[in-house]
């Protein structure tokens, strides 16, 4: 079975510092990579997807992700965080299969964003 | 353009008891899929049904049981509840691209069973 392992479960940043969050997954087979983020009382929203090509992507509000086959890894960056993306972001992987597509998601990472 | 619907937000049950949750999916999304977030966890996935058929399903007890309509909504029955059923549900809807399959979820509902 897949699993997704998020390293950071709370992450506490300065305005303005640089973010990056780990997530690894176990697979061996094609999957597609995402990053979601849940805002505080807000629904899941995608920040960015990687189905194929480029392994650099951009999502929205300025996050990246790396996706690193060698390393089953699909890191999630930013270069200067903002206090409104105080949230908690969710790495997951999805498999297409014939008739279905399955989320496995990581636990999370809580992010505070002081001022 | 109305993304995914759930009702109702909350709800609150007593152990043993039964409960409906109710998703409308994205407009021109075939596909629903619901999934469990206990508090401090990544969502879970429940199973999915595609044409009125469940595709695929989680490790989640018989306890679970769903249906979706001909107009692609989907309902998300629970029997018998437990403490431990208290979460957030999440339905999730898409259309299936066949390898570029994209989840849009909705607010959920937070089921509290005491």
């Amino acid at each position: 079975a897949q699993s997704v392992s998020q390293h950071n479960h709370h992450v506490i940043l300065s305005e303005a510092a640089s973010l990056e969050l780990g997530c690894n997954y176990s697979y061996g087979g094609t999957v597609n990579l995402f990053w979601y983020v849940q805002y505080p009382g807000q629904h899941l929203q995608l920040l960015l997807k990687y189905f194929s090509g480029d392994p650099l992507v951009k999502g929205i509000k300025g996050f990246e992700a790396e996706f690193i086959k060698s390393k089953f890894s699909f890191n999630l960056r930013k270069p200067s965080v903002q206090w409104s993306d105080t949230a908690e972001y969710f790495c997951a992987v999805g498999r297409d299969t014939g008739t279905a597509s399955k989320l496995t998601f990581g636990t999370g990472t809580r992010l505070q964003v002081t001022l | 353009d109305a993304g995914v619907t759930q009702s109702p937000t909350h709800l609150i049950k007593t152990r043993g008891q039964q409960v409906t949750l109710r998703c409308s999916p994205k407009s021109g999304h075939d596909t629903v899929s619901w999934y469990q977030q206990a508090l401090g966890q990544g969502p879970q996935f429940i199973f999915q049904y595609y044409e009125e058929e469940e595709r695929q399903r989680g490790n989640f007890p018989d306890r679970f049981s769903g249906h979706q309509f001909p107009n692609y909504s989907s309902e998300l029955n629970v029997n018998a509840l437990l403490l431990g059923d208290s979460a957030l549900y999440l339905c999730a809807s898409s259309f299936f691209l066949g390898g570029r399959t994209e989840a849009f979820f909705g607010q959920g509902t937070r089921l509290t069973v005491v």
